[in-house]
């Protein structure tokens, strides 16, 4: 079965310094998303992706973050300036198009600022 | 969007099935239901969806009333592996927008 996968897995970094974050969607999907999960919080949305631009983005992905999708298969998270309270698991999601359709998420990546 | 709200925690045992409930008293005429599982430091994953009625699948069954206010997610005979916390979510597929809003879900435990 077709997955989403991302990497790293774990991505330890210094406040201030800049992160990449990596996900190859499922490959004909159309629609893709950024979510970020603080340990023991729910699970937020950040963005969502469609035909090479931002669909939506809610109030925390502000002028620090930024995505894209550099190439068919990849689809990427920047953090320009990490802070402290951006140490979460960042989860990327893929759908293929479609009424009710199913996100698909994939194994996230734990970020954490020290 | 419509709000959801759902039990925060619940108990059952192996072999025992549970139903989870879900109030989404805001749905619109063109909102699906579907239901997540997350296991810890994992993403979320797909396991039913449903407009009206009954859904079944291999994993779970999903009903839902006929004025769409609540839905319930069962499942039949759950084991250990089943411990998870369990999302619902409202939603549709108007225009580009298909963002999904989480509650806290409920997080199920099966014991032994």
């Amino acid at each position: 079965e077709p997955e989403v996968t991302q990497t790293p897995s774990h991505q330890v970094t210094q406040m201030g310094q800049e992160v990449i974050l990596r996900c190859v969607p499922i490959s004909n999907h159309l629609y893709f998303y950024w979510y970020r999960q603080i340990l023991g919080q729910k699970v937020e949305f950040l963005v969502s992706f469609y035909n090479n631009e931002i669909s939506e983005k809610s109030e925390i992905f502000d002028d620090q973050f930024s995505v894209e999708r550099p190439d068919g298969s990849n689809f990427t998270l920047k953090i320009r300036s990490t802070k402290l309270e951006d140490s979460a698991m960042y989860f990327c999601a893929s759908t293929l198009a479609g009424g009710g359709d199913t996100q698909y998420f994939g194994p996230g990546t734990r970020l954490t600022v020290l | 969007l419509a709000k959801t709200t759902q039990p925060i925690s619940m108990d059952s045992y192996e072999g025992q099935e549970v139903n989870i409930t879900c109030s989404h008293n805001n749905i619109a005429t063109n909102d699906y239901i579907t239901w997540y599982q997350q296991f810890p430091s994992q993403g979320p994953r797909f396991i039913i969806q449903g407009y009206k009625t009954k859904v079944t699948n291999e994993v779970a069954s999903l009903f839902i009333p006929a004025d769409r206010k609540s839905s319930t997610l069962s499942l039949p005979r759950v084991s250990l592996s089943d411990t998870a916390v369990y999302y619902c979510l409202v939603g549709n597929n108007a225009g580009n927008n298909r963002k999904l809003i989480w509650g806290l879900g409920t997080s199920l435990a099966v014991n032994p």
